[in-house]
């Protein structure tokens, strides 16, 4: 069995201050971990992902994620917010599961970036 | 561009109407899975289908059914419509070479039910 917890449905920064946002995991086997960002009226895409070689996974758009398996954290950080950041982010997490990749989502959490 | 095709857009419907919703994957992907995003229930999966048989059923009604055609595409079956199923359904597929479950996601379907 395999899930996925987001912290915080909603998530407000100033624009300019560090963004942090998190996600912890629940896999009995090894996972891979996503992060994935879903502007509005569109559909999600690939921000970074773990898949077992460094623990610090950089992405897109200055975005960066650690892999802390002691922790079974896989939080999503970037050091200075901007505007074009306001966006739905969602962890997700694949693992193994009855001989295919099954991948499971969080239930996201929407960042607001104030000017 | 993720290179998933979704068709349509948009959609509107009245209740107990059917309709069918298109996904096209990208080229060579194999894999093509199906959700459900609503306010009030996130993000859910549907179904997954592997090279035209289902390989993973998620949160799917009996109302709903989809398939995988010879060439890749897949098409998403709602029927016997209620207000609850307006929602964004969304398209996506996964590399063949990569068994990591990456996705890439088509823009979605909006559907609205009246």
């Amino acid at each position: 069995a395999q899930s996925v917890t987001q912290l915080g449905s909603h998530v407000s920064v100033s624009e300019g201050a560090l963004v942090l946002l998190r996600c912890n995991y629940s896999s009995s086997v090894p996972p891979y971990l996503f992060w994935y960002v879903q502007y509005p009226n569109q559909g999600l895409q690939l921000l970074l992902k773990y898949t077992s070689a460094a623990t610090l996974v950089k992405g897109i758009n200055g975005f960066e994620a650690e892999f802390k398996k002691s922790e079974t954290s896989f939080h999503l950080t970037k050091p200075s917010a901007h505007m074009s950041d306001a966006a739905e982010y969602f962890c997700a997490v694949s693992a193994l599961s009855g001989g295919y990749q099954k991948v499971t989502f969080g239930t996201g959490t929407k960042l607001q970036v104030i000017p | 561009d993720s290179g998933v095709t979704q068709t349509p857009k948009h959609l509107i419907t009245a209740t107990g109407q059917r309709v069918t919703l298109r996904c096209s994957p990208r080229s060579g992907d194999l894999s093509v899975y199906w959700y459900q995003q609503s306010l009030d229930q996130g993000l859910q999966f549907l179904i997954q289908y592997y090279n035209g048989e289902e390989r993973a059923k998620g949160n799917i009604l009996e109302r709903f059914s989809a398939q995988q055609f010879p060439d890749l595409h897949s098409e998403l079956n709602l029927s016997s419509l209620e207000l609850g199923d307006s929602a964004l359904y969304f398209c996506a597929s996964s590399p063949s070479w990569s068994n990591t479950g990456e996705l890439f996601f088509g823009e979605g379907s909006r559907l609205t039910v009246l």
